[in-house]
């Protein structure tokens, strides 16, 4: 089955205390993406990757970190969580040049307290 | 820049049809899509426009006018299970990387 598998589903950690969200697609996309989704705001793109290596800022880069050094695999870093950056965050693929629609995790739901 | 518009919330009743609209504003407008949200769930994907016209795809139908910037969702015989947000995603190739630029999401409430 096609799928982008995001882990934890749900994580509390206080401020300060480095983590990092797994994202992970079966699908042999080029592309992927993180995004936070606030309330209000809708879902804001944080950064992407093109291919392997190759990875570059969104809209909402600051405080976050990635990495894509197999083409499955684009976790999330967030090196000093800060609470402005509890949110649901979710990880997209998409086929190559980003063509065609994108396919979401389940989504990670990040409290930073 | 990209800007995305879409109204925030809509009520339909059960058995009708509604129209959700999004306008947008985009320098490199290279495609327009629809996704669906429930609650607290992964968007998924619902249709996709690149030119102008109609697209429909079963209770759901998609429209695009790219002179106008501005695109519209219908959904016909409602049933409750429609009740999610639905969320217009422009693509844009400004950068060379087609990234996805969402609205904020309309919230549809579908009563019997």
């Amino acid at each position: 089955e096609a799928q982008v598998t995001q882990n934890p589903r749900y994580l509390i950690t206080v401020t300060g205390k480095k983590l990092t969200v797994t994202c992970s697609q079966n699908m042999n996309h080029e592309y992927m993406s993180w995004y936070r989704q606030d309330p209000g705001l809708g879902l804001r793109q944080i950064y992407y990757s093109m291919n392997v290596e190759v990875t570059d800022k969104g809209d909402v880069p600051e405080g976050y970190k990635v990495s894509r050094k197999e083409k499955r695999n684009f976790p999330l870093i967030l090196e000093s969580p800060s609470p402005n950056q509890t949110s649901l965050y979710f990880c997209a693929s998409r086929g190559g040049q980003g063509v065609g629609e994108a396919f979401f995790g389940q989504g990670t739901r990040l409290t930073v307290v | 820049g990209q800007n995305i518009d879409q109204p925030t919330e809509m009520t339909a009743t059960e058995g009708a049809i509604v129209q959700i609209n999004c306008t947008y504003q985009t320098s490199g407008f290279n495609g327009l899509f629809w996704y669906q949200q429930h609650a607290g769930e992964a968007p998924t994907f619902l249709s996709y426009n690149v030119l102008d016209g109609l697209e429909e795809k079963g209770r759901f139908s998609s429209f695009l006018s790219r002179s106008k910037g501005y695109s519209y969702l219908l959904l016909k015989e409602l049933q409750m299970k429609d009740s999610a947000s639905y969320l217009c995603a422009v693509r844009d190739h400004q950068t060379g990387a087609n990234n996805l630029f969402f609205g904020t999401g309309t919230r549809l409430t579908v009563i019997p």
